[in-house]
């Protein structure tokens, strides 16, 4: 079984300026996937970034990176520049190695303010 | 490319009634196929997963089911709606290979009266 969860409700930040989303995630699995997902308020499940747990260099994508921690079971995701259209919930989610169960923290809401 | 296509975008349905949403996938062949309810600010569940035609898994028990008489089509049900069936409904898929990452529909926003 896995556990993923999001300890921060709500965050906010100042466009243009750099916030970290924190994430921890407990598995029995020796191989695993994880994942950020953003949902805006247009409820679309967007893909941001993705890890996987074997490869020991961060993972990261434009403006997107993750600071994964194997060993403290902590995937944290950090947001540079944020611009106003970042604005979503976002969510944690881990896979095992079939895939199939993905399971999702509860979410962090964030608001770039201008 | 590959676009994944779930509809309708809302509804609105009475206690009782029957249901069936739709979700198809196009631009790939046997894909694994995703059901999720997501409530109010909340995370999501998944509730019904496929890795082939007429095969489903149920991981949480409960008044709905699903089906996937076509590879790429996956349809979620119900014969009577329950007021704790609201909600908000995503489908998903997945490519075969497990290192892949689920890419989700727009979702149906359902509501019980």
């Amino acid at each position: 079984a896995q556990t993923v969860t999001q300890s921060q409700p709500e965050m906010s930040v100042q466009e243009a300026e750099t916030v970290t989303l924190s994430c921890t995630y407990d598995t029995s699995e020796n191989n695993y996937y994880l994942f950020w997902y953003k949902q805006p308020p247009s409820r679309q499940m967007i893909l941001v970034i993705r890890q996987e747990a074997y490869k020991q260099q961060n993972a990261t994508e434009n403006r997107f990176s993750v600071n994964f921690q194997k060993a403290a079971k902590s995937f944290s995701l950090k947001i540079s520049d944020s611009q106003l259209g970042d604005t979503a919930m976002y969510f944690c989610a881990s896979a095992g190695n079939a895939g199939n169960m993905l399971t999702f923290g509860g979410g962090t809401r964030l608001m770039v303010k201008p | 490319s590959q676009t994944i296509h779930q509809w309708p975008a809302t509804l609105v349905q009475p206690v009782g009634s029957p249901l069936s949403l739709e979700c198809t996938v196009e631009g790939t062949s046997n894909p694994n196929l995703y059901w999720y309810r997501q409530a109010a600010g909340r995370g999501l569940q998944l509730l019904f997963y496929s890795v082939g035609i007429g095969q489903i898994s149920s991981e949480v028990p409960q008044n709905l089911s699903a089906s996937r008489p076509q590879d790429r089509q996956f349809i979620l049900s119900s014969k009577k709606l329950l007021l704790s069936d609201s909600g908000f409904y995503l489908c998903a898929w997945r490519g075969i290979a497990s290192n892949q990452p689920q890419h989700f529909g727009d979702g149906t926003r359902l509501s019980i009266l």
